[in-house]
């Protein structure tokens, strides 16, 4: 979903380097997502947000923080890069309402060497 | 935590042929959706069902909200080739809480 952009797509980097994943929407959604997704494992809820000033943990949260820079901004961070961290990872938004489904983006691979 | 049973984990099927999915819980959700990934891409929202008993159809695509609120199943009817890529299940199990996905089925259609 071409409304919901990540950066970078793609991202080599070494064991115990920070690094950051972006996501930006042009959706107007309130609400925002980070999952991460492995083979056979699906996907897992990491952190989301349900606005500006809201942050949850998901069930992975471990060794990862974000940060709601505005409603159409959320990225997250790794502070300390491990190898098991390497996989694919989305952000997702949705509107405020319970039932509204998420809409992905296309994605960022993170190896960690 | 709360946790998604997807089966199958994988299926090889021959163009034109129906396809059946399921997804199960342990306890009650409220919301069954249902998402198909493609190489390269984030999944896309296939069918959503928000009632118990809730019969959805979408093109060949017809999902179910089972009534006992803890499974949901995806049918595919005729698939053709472009029906390959990994098809998800989530549900939400309370207000106020983010979707949980199973662990996908990965479809391959030979024509």
């Amino acid at each position: 979903d071409a409304d919901v952009t990540q950066t970078p797509r793609n991202r080599i980097t070494k064991t115990g380097k920070r690094i950051m994943l972006e996501c930006s929407q042009t959706k107007g959604h309130d609400r925002m997502y980070w999952y991460r997704q492995d083979p056979g494992l699906g996907l897992r809820l990491i952190y989301y947000s349900f606005d500006v000033k809201d942050i949850n943990k998901g069930e992975i949260s471990d060794g990862y923080s974000v940060s709601r820079q505005a409603q159409a901004k959320f990225s997250l961070s790794l502070e300390s890069a491990i190898p098991n961290q390497t996989a694919l990872y989305f952000c997702a938004t949705s509107e405020q309402w319970d039932n509204s489904p998420l809409h992905f983006g296309n994605g960022t691979r993170l190896t960690v060497t | 935590g709360q946790q998604l049973n997807q089966s199958p984990q994988s299926m090889f099927i021959q163009e034109g042929e129906d396809v059946s999915m399921n997804c199960t819980s342990s306890s009650i959700f409220n919301t069954w959706l249902w998402y198909k990934q493609e190489p390269g891409e984030g999944p896309v929202l296939l069918i959503a069902l928000y009632k118990a008993g809730e019969l959805t159809s979408n093109g060949r695509l017809t999902a179910q909200f089972g009534i006992t609120r803890k499974d949901s199943f995806l049918n595919i009817s005729a698939s053709i080739p472009s029906d390959v890529g990994i098809y998800f299940c989530a549900g939400r199990w309370q207000a106020g809480t983010a979707l949980i996905f199973g662990k996908g089925t990965t479809l391959s259609v030979s024509s």
